[in-house]
């Protein structure tokens, strides 16, 4: 059964770029978060999606951030323009939130750095 | 403001010897616990959930809980080198998010 997949590994671009990330969530789950972990604040919950829905985008840090997931399968996460601050790994994990209290699934993450 | 707190470490430890992580957290309401282990590099995996008082055991494994003190650990016997690893401390909080501790990096020494 294929996890939580993620694309790309790794994105290295220039500071004002758009930067796309992209999320395939476990086949059945049914909400699908995206995280960013850095050194100095660990995991932090950018925004989470209940059936295609997004509930609580509270974490994302500002309006260059923004996230959709058009359907049951796919989410992404772009950044425009994007800024060397923003330089972190993006996880994107998936849940079945019919099964409370199971955990989270994580991807493999997105290595981000913004020259 | 939910919290979890942990020990950010490095907690270091001979190889053979038993790791103790601690971890507190402020939601005297929270009704689900997990452990996660993340190496250098990859991404958080599931190593130990628990729900309810007491503890749990799974291989090398034994997760506690206390909710009365608002205290979560987890053990590791006969710590190898590959556990050597940051555990992160997770708390299930309503709609099923998950609010993360910090961390705490353990090395194992062989």
């Amino acid at each position: 059964d294929a996890g939580v997949i993620q694309s790309p590994r790794h994105e290295v671009t220039e500071m004002g770029q758009e930067v796309t990330l992209r999320c395939k969530p476990i086949s059945g789950h049914n909400s699908l978060f995206w995280y960013r972990q850095t050194m100095m604040r660990g995991l932090e919950l950018l925004i989470y999606f209940n059936n295609n829905v997004p509930i609580d985008d509270s974490g994302m840090p500002e309006d260059r951030f923004s996230a959709k997931m058009p359907n049951a399968s796919f989410s992404t996460l772009k950044i425009q323009p994007s800024e060397p601050r923003d330089s972190a790994v993006y996880f994107c994990a998936s849940h079945d939130k019919g099964y409370s209290n199971q955990p989270q699934h994580f991807g493999d993450g997105t290595r981000l750095s913004i020259l | 403001q939910k919290e979890v707190e942990q020990n950010s470490g490095p907690l270091s430890v001979p190889e053979g010897a038993i790791a103790s992580l601690n971890c507190t957290y402020s939601d005297r309401g929270s009704q689900s616990f997990f452990w996660y282990r993340q190496y250098s590099g990859k991404s958080p995996e599931l190593i130990m959930s628990i729900y309810s008082n007491g503890d749990k055991e799974d291989g090398r494994f034994t997760a506690q809980l206390n909710k009365a003190s608002q205290y979560v650990s987890l053990l590791i016997r006969d710590s190898q080198p590959s556990d050597s690893a940051t555990y992160l401390c997770v708390v299930g909080e309503a709609g099923n998010m998950l609010t993360f501790g910090g961390g705490t990096r353990l090395m194992v020494k062989p």
